[in-house]
């Protein structure tokens, strides 16, 4: 399966800041996904970040506030813009495995946010 | 649209007892299935996936699951625990074919007593 790291793994940030989270994976792939896990909660999608068009957003979440960057088949970013206590949870990112065929994902280590 | 029902919250099991973890799908078809674990602190581990063939799946860490379509489930089984596999369990969906999202459960959060 890919390796997939993210930077940074966790940050504190005041309300009304930006924070921008980079996804790195060791191979191509076509398919990059974005979710959000809110405290104690389950895996929510943000989007679906393909490379070379805009990124698809899931109802409830719109690019003003999470703007996606999928420059090439390797690296993604998340921006959690503006933000607000309610935006503090784990980001993890997720690729699509060697079948997209399949749906099968593998997820990064996440990154935890805390807004204060 | 598809969706993931786990109806335990949190299970206790004793170390070196048998677990049952459960899920169930709505789904007009049979869908792709999946079991993740989530460990303290860390990102998903993929443990195992359906998607035809043999109802019985094996996969890492000593885990199986099988599907069975009368009753809509896909319940993840561990013959004998380990104080390692504490953690976050999801169950998760995603529509017979490609390029479609994956469908989280709430999750399960296993604890393991001596």
């Amino acid at each position: 399966s890919a390796v997939i790291s993210q930077k940074p793994s966790r940050d504190i940030c005041q309300r009304g800041t930006s924070l921008t989270i980079q996804c790195q994976v060791d191979s191509q792939v076509t398919m990059m996904f974005w979710y959000r896990q809110q405290p104690g909660q389950s895996l929510t999608l943000i989007a679906t970040a393909n490379q070379g068009s805009e990124a698809t957003y899931e109802s409830g979440f719109v690019i003003d506030k999470f703007p996606i960057s999928r420059p090439n088949l390797t690296f993604s970013t998340l921006t959690v813009s503006n933000m607000s206590p309610e935006d503090s949870s784990i980001y993890l990112c997720s690729v699509s495995g060697p079948d997209a065929g399949t749906n099968e994902q593998y997820f990064g280590p996440g990154t935890r946010l805390t807004v204060t | 649209a598809q969706s993931v029902t786990q109806p335990d919250i949190h299970i206790t099991v004793s170390e070196g007892a048998s677990l049952e973890l459960r899920c169930n799908y709505s789904y007009g078809a049979t869908p792709y299935l999946f079991w993740y674990v989530q460990s303290p602190g860390q990102g998903l581990q993929l443990l195992l996936k359906y998607f035809s063939g043999d109802t019985l799946v094996q996969g890492i860490k000593g885990f199986e699951a099988e599907f069975k379509r009368s009753q809509s489930s896909f319940n993840l089984r561990k013959p004998s625990v380990h104080w390692s596999d504490a953690a976050e369990y999801f169950c998760a969906v995603a529509p017979p074919f490609g390029n479609e999202k994956l469908t989280f459960g709430t999750g399960t959060r296993l604890t393991i007593i001596p």
